[in-house]
């Protein structure tokens, strides 16, 4: 099976835009979580979804937000980005009833 | 809380020696515990897993590791190390609730595997 893929792998904005993350999970898995990864604070969990509603959230404003789709694909959305947002952007997806997750490459977001 | 510990940033081994990476978790009940690795620039590998049972884990790449409730703690073992090993590792314990998973794993800030030739 492939493994989790997320698009795009680095991007660059600046300040006050918006930015949208895709992961596409493991094929058959139904759950997607993801993480951001900074030198300062380390993994950090933002959201999880399954079968396209939000089960679980982490500590993180407003400004960031998901969705998932029929097909299990998910995506995150950042608005009004500061600088603090530079990150790794991790996914990952599990099996229903797993507690294994399967982490793809991560976006690195620059925010500038 | 929830919390997971890596008391060692940065260790450095010479190649073909042993190894082993500490990890100290602090969880209510019986936690799911798992061992990442990652190389630079890279997501995260699953290198093993602790659920239940046997509380010697092996897992990919010649690595293993030892569950001990007392200590609360799951170091990660190699007998000799590789220069390829040269990696991040991350422990991690999976957030439980009566309906199962919630899909939130907790990290430890990672430990920095150098290999010397």
């Amino acid at each position: 099976k492939a493994g989790v893929t997320q698009t795009p792998r680095y991007l660059i904005k600046t300040r006050g835009q918006q930015v949208t993350l895709s992961c596409s999970p493991i094929s058959g898995h139904r759950s997607v979580s993801w993480y951001q990864q900074t030198p300062g604070q380390g993994l950090q969990f933002l959201f999880e979804y399954f079968s396209e509603t939000q089960r679980n959230k982490g500590n993180f404003p407003g400004r960031f937000s998901g969705r998932q789709f029929s097909n299990s694909r998910s995506e995150m959305n950042v608005s009004t980005l500061e600088l603090g947002d530079s990150a790794l952007y991790l996914c990952a997806s599990s099996d229903a009833g797993s507690e294994t997750q399967y982490f793809g490459p991560g976006t690195r977001l620059l925010v500038l | 809380a929830q919390s997971v510990t890596q008391p060692d940033i940065h260790i450095t081994v010479s190649e073909g020696a042993s190894l082993e990476l500490r990890c100290n978790y602090s969880y209510g009940a019986t936690p799911y515990l798992f061992w990442y690795v990652q190389s630079p620039g890279q997501g995260l590998q699953l290198l093993l897993k602790y659920f239940s049972g046997d509380t010697l884990v092996q897992g990919i790449k010649g690595f293993e590791a030892e569950f001990k409730r007392s200590q609360s703690s799951f170091n990660l073992r190699k007998p000799s190390v590789h220069w390829s090993d040269a990696a991040e590792y991350f422990c991690a314990v999976g957030v439980m609730n009566y309906g199962g998973s919630q899909g939130n794993l907790i990290f430890g800030k990672g430990t920095k595997l150098s290999v010397k030739p």
